[in-house]
């Protein structure tokens, strides 16, 4: 059973360019997240999503930023006009389960490491 | 504000040696705090778990002390390896509180020395 999987694994972006980041979810999980992880800092919710719907994006930045989880495929992360300070690892996580569930344990990617010059 | 406060930010210990960190919480609504490990360039990898109703759950060498009264909860690490060499996060989620996103601790740097 493949894990969760990211790509780019690695991405280089001028100002003010896109970044589009992919995320495969483990077979049979329906939720995912992301979270962005500075360097020497802890992780920090962004979104979270289920297939076709926006649960959660109160960690998500106003402006530049949106995610989607499409019925099918993968669960894209856009950043629109990148600027140096979205340099950062995004790592996307996917559980079976919600919080509360019993089944919310979260399994991470091994993340896209966005440099922005 | 949601928030995971966690310490040491750093901490050497020999081989076989106990490791403990420690973090606190301050929204009730958490019920599930689980623990990952992460090496440079990877993602996070979960340790271990535990949820309010019991205080202390034990996987091999790792071990999850929790004090619900206090708001606080430990990972100990027995008899550790420099393979442990690694970064720590404890970790916070829960329903009804608008949590369904973890909430993370800053981090534990954890350097095992042979």
């Amino acid at each position: 059973n493949a894990g969760v999987m990211q790509n780019p694994r690695h991405l280089v972006r001028r100002r003010g360019q896109e970044a589009r980041l992919r995320c495969s979810p483990m077979k049979g999980h329906s939720h995912v997240y992301w979270y962005r992880q500075l360097p020497e800092e802890g992780l920090k919710f962004m979104v979270y999503l289920q297939k076709e719907n926006i649960i959660d994006e109160s960690g998500m930045p106003k402006e530049r930023f949106s995610a989607e989880f499409p019925k099918e495929g993968p669960s894209i992360l856009r950043i629109q006009q990148v600027v140096r300070g979205d340099s950062a690892a995004y790592f996307c996580a996917s559980s079976p389960g919600t919080a509360g569930s019993g089944q919310e344990t979260q399994y991470f990617g091994p993340g896209t490491r966005l440099l922005v010059l | 504000q949601q928030q995971v406060k966690q310490s040491p930010q750093s901490l050497i210990v020999q081989k076989g040696g106990i490791s403990i960190i420690n973090c606190a919480y301050e929204n009730t609504a958490f019920d599930y705090f689980p623990w990952y490990q992460q090496f440079p360039g990877k993602g996070p990898a979960l340790l271990i778990a535990i949820r309010p109703d019991v205080s202390e759950k034990k996987e091999g060498r790792f071990t999850i002390s929790f004090n619900k009264s206090a708001k606080q909860f430990s990972l100990h690490i027995m008899d550790s390896q420099p393979g442990d060499s690694a970064t720590y996060f404890c970790a916070a989620s829960g329903s009804g509180g608008g949590a369904d996103g973890l909430t993370f601790g800053k981090g534990t740097h954890l350097i095992i020395q042979p």
